[in-house]
């Protein structure tokens, strides 16, 4: 079925980990992002995408690396998590061109560092 | 630095009642206003998207409104129900910010049957 597909849906590492949150899309949306979701924080972006190879910061992005090498596939990988990054992550994807530019997200990873 | 926030953070209100959401963001220069809907434990579902040209979008009971000037965005549930409750989040993008979204905390409904 069409649509964002993160993998896995809830993940427990320990601290130290190199862990990989996955994203993928059937849309070929040219731009895709990464959120985090944070009590009393709501959502805020990690990294984005605007195209293949072409990616840049958000407001929250130490600690995270991504990579884009193809347009369906975005995935966010903790280089050695803390327990900071214990939180719920979202991706989503947007179209661009006329008319209703919206975004959509995946159903996110609940992740744990412990 | 965008900031949206959300008042209340939480309401409650009986089956059939009409109610109101509220939004405010501090730049006006944006690029459009999204709402959305959150279930627990799941992903963000796009209920009404207005872009900056626009002072209204509806979709069934829902209406958003937005007025640049003030800063302020609405919410309009008619004839509220049960299935209704839900976190209803605000996002506002940025222009020149590559349709990043800034988002609000959120206001928690629920709806009493």
């Amino acid at each position: 079925d069409a649509g964002i597909t993160q993998s896995p849906r809830y993940k427990i590492t320990e601290t130290g980990r190199q862990v990989t949150l996955m994203c993928h899309q059937t849309w070929s949306h040219s731009y895709m992002f990464w959120y985090r979701q944070d009590l009393g924080h709501g959502l805020r972006l990690i990294y984005y995408s605007a195209a293949a190879d072409i990616t840049d910061k958000g407001e929250v992005p130490d600690g995270y690396v991504v990579s884009r090498s193809k347009t369906e596939n975005f995935p966010l990988t903790l280089e050695s998590a803390t327990r900071s990054q214990t939180s719920v992550y979202f991706c989503a994807s947007s179209i661009i061109g006329q008319g209703a530019e919206g975004y959509t997200f995946g159903s996110g990873t609940r992740l744990t560092v412990v | 630095k965008q900031e949206v926030t959300q008042i209340p953070a939480a309401l409650s209100v009986p089956e059939g009642e009409n109610l109101v959401l509220n939004c405010s963001f501090t730049d006006s220069a944006i690029y459009n206003l999204q709402w959305f809907r959150q279930d627990p434990g799941k992903g963000l579902t796009s209920l009404l998207l207005i872009q900056s040209s626009q002072r209204e979008q509806t979709s069934g009971r829902l209406n958003a409104s937005l007025d640049k000037s003030s800063g302020r965005s609405t919410l309009y549930i008619a004839a509220s129900q049960p299935g209704d409750s839900a976190t209803y989040l605000c996002a506002v993008g940025v222009r020149g910010s590559a349709r990043q979204l800034t988002f609000g905390s959120g206001t928690q409904l629920t709806v009493l049957p």
